[in-house]
């Protein structure tokens, strides 16, 4: 069974630090690696998409593939209050695979 | 660009009656969408898979009957909860791909309260 795994936290990081999140997968085969944000009442909403190994920077977010090692983690930078939510890493399958998130926490 | 929308936003019911949810692809064409349900503080599970002209496949211990599944356009599926019961009330969220990609993209869900 393919499975992605996170640690549901809370994490909770001071405002302006740097918030990392972590995922493990099963499925050595698995080829992309999706992170989405999902506020509380809210659907998700996708921030970050991976396929090579190493990383991938957009804005704050900076998303990292390890294939060799199965993770893929999320480094959040200068971490702001409204960064407070629950981040899940999918990996592709048809249909994606979720993990089940972590939830976030910005301490202003 | 690739916008999913719902509608209903927010749709309550009385215990019995049936309730049809839209789902559509508004920036981009979907050849396969996915709804999903969510109760408080769970993590999303999938209910279904919907392939625009064939028939929707539904994960293990979802009633086929109960959640039907219309995939009509390569724009628009519609999840149909018939009978509902309060234990259905819960938050259901389409997702879809756009053709030739990997992201799946989630509309803003559905909430449904059945009284």
């Amino acid at each position: 069974q393919k499975e992605v795994e996170q640690n549901s936290g809370p994490l909770s990081v001071p405002e302006g630090a740097i918030a990392s999140l972590n995922c493990t997968y099963s499925d050595r085969g698995s080829q992309s690696f999706f992170w989405y944000r999902q506020y509380s009442g809210k659907s998700p909403e996708l921030i970050m998409f991976i396929y090579s190994n190493g990383d991938k920077e957009d804005g704050r977010f900076t998303a990292q593939l390890n294939k060799a090692s199965q993770y893929v983690s999320l480094l959040i930078r200068d971490s702001q209050p409204s960064d407070s939510a629950t981040y899940l890493c999918a990996v592709r399958n048809t249909p994606l695979v979720f993990g089940k998130g972590t939830r976030l926490s910005v301490i202003a | 660009g690739a916008v999913v929308s719902q509608h209903p936003s927010w749709v309550i019911c009385k215990s019995g009656t049936s309730v049809k949810i839209e789902c559509r692809s508004l920036d981009f064409q979907a050849t396969t969408m996915f709804w999903y349900r969510q109760f408080p503080k769970q993590s999303l599970m999938l209910m279904a898979t919907s392939n625009e002209g064939s028939k929707a496949t539904y994960e293990q211990g979802v009633e086929k009957d109960k959640f039907l599944i219309n995939h009509a356009s390569l724009t628009l599926s519609t999840l149909t909860v018939t009978s509902a019961h309060p234990e259905d009330s819960s938050f259901y969220i389409c997702s879809a791909t756009p053709l030739e990609s990997h992201e799946q993209y989630f509309g803003p869900g559905t909430r449904l309260t059945v009284t």
